[in-house]
C-alpha cells in the first residue's frame, strides 16, 4: 500500500544536538511538506518542496533545515538554533505542488522530539 | 492577522449527532478542508468544500458559508471510533493552509 512513513517514532535529543527526522513517501506525489504539531496550536508549516532539488521556508523555518534530492524523500534536521524544538513533527505529501482542485494532503504518523 | 476559530472540545453521545464548527477570518479563500486526526496519529482528509452548501460523504457531511466565513462538519450516528481531534484549514489567497488548533470530540456510551 502506498504511503507516506516518517522515522523514529520518538525521539530524545539533548540540548546542543542535531536530530534527523526521515520521511518517505511511495505515493510518487511531487510536493511534500514538514509540518510542526504543539499543544492547542494549528499546524504550522516549516519547509514545502514543490520539486526535486527545490524547497521553500514555511512560517516557522527558522532552526530547521530540509533537503529533497529524491521525489521519495524529504528529510527534515532540526538544528541546536531551534529553541524549542520538542514537538510532534508531521511529514505530507500531495500530489502537486500545483494548488488547483483540493490538493489533498496525506500525512505520516509523526515523529515526537523531546528535548532532554 | 489570520484566524481559523474552533471549539476546543466537546463531548457527544453515540449514536446521536454532533455538530463541530470553524469560522475563519484569512486573506482570501481558495478552499476549506476537514481532516481527522486520532490521537498521536496522523491527520486523515475528510471534505473539502470550496463553494457554498452542504457535501455529504456517508456519515459525515460539511457546509460553507463564504459570506459568513463559517464552515461546520456534521457526524451522525457517532461511534466510539469517532472519538478524536477535527481539524479545521482554511486555504488562503496565496494557496497556503492556514490551520485551527482542532476540536477534540469526545464520544460516551
Amino acid at each position: 500500500d502506498g504511503g507516506i512513513t516518517q522515522s523514529p517514532k520518538y525521539l530524545f535529543r539533548k540540548e546542543g544536538q542535531n536530530v534527523t527526522l526521515s520521511c518517505e513517501q511511495n505515493l510518487n506525489h511531487d510536493a511534500m511538506y514538514w509540518y510542526r504539531q504543539d499543544p492547542g496550536q494549528g499546524l504550522r508549516l516549516i519547509y514545502y518542496s514543490q520539486i526535486v532539488n527545490d524547497f521553500q521556508k514555511g512560517d516557522i523555518a527558522e532552526g530547521y533545515s530540509v533537503s529533497r534530492e529524491k521525489k521519495e524523500s524529504f528529510p527534515l534536521t532540526v538544528t541546536s538554533a531551534q529553541k524549542n524544538p520538542t514537538a510532534f513533527y508531521l511529514c505530507a505529501s500531495s500530489i502537486g505542488g500545483d494548488i488547483s482542485g483540493a490538493n489533498v494532503l496525506t500525512f505520516g504518523a509523526g515523529s515526537r522530539l523531546t528535548v532532554l | 492577522g489570520q484566524n481559523i476559530d474552533q471549539p476546543t472540545e466537546m463531548t457527544a453521545t453515540e449514536g446521536a449527532i454532533v455538530q463541530i464548527n470553524c469560522t475563519y477570518q484569512t486573506s482570501g479563500f481558495n478552499g476549506l478542508f476537514w481532516y481527522q486526526q486520532h490521537a498521536g496519529e496522523a491527520p486523515t482528509f475528510l471534505s473539502y468544500n470550496v463553494l457554498d452548501g452542504l457535501e455529504e460523504k456517508g456519515r459525515f457531511s460539511s457546509f460553507l458559508s463564504r459570506s459568513k466565513g463559517y464552515s461546520y462538519l456534521l457526524l451522525k450516528e457517532l461511534q466510539m471510533k469517532d472519538s478524536a481531534s477535527y481539524l479545521c484549514a482554511v486555504r488562503d489567497s496565496n494557496y497556503q493552509l492556514i490551520w485551527g488548533a482542532g476540536t477534540k470530540l469526545i464520544i460516551k456510551p
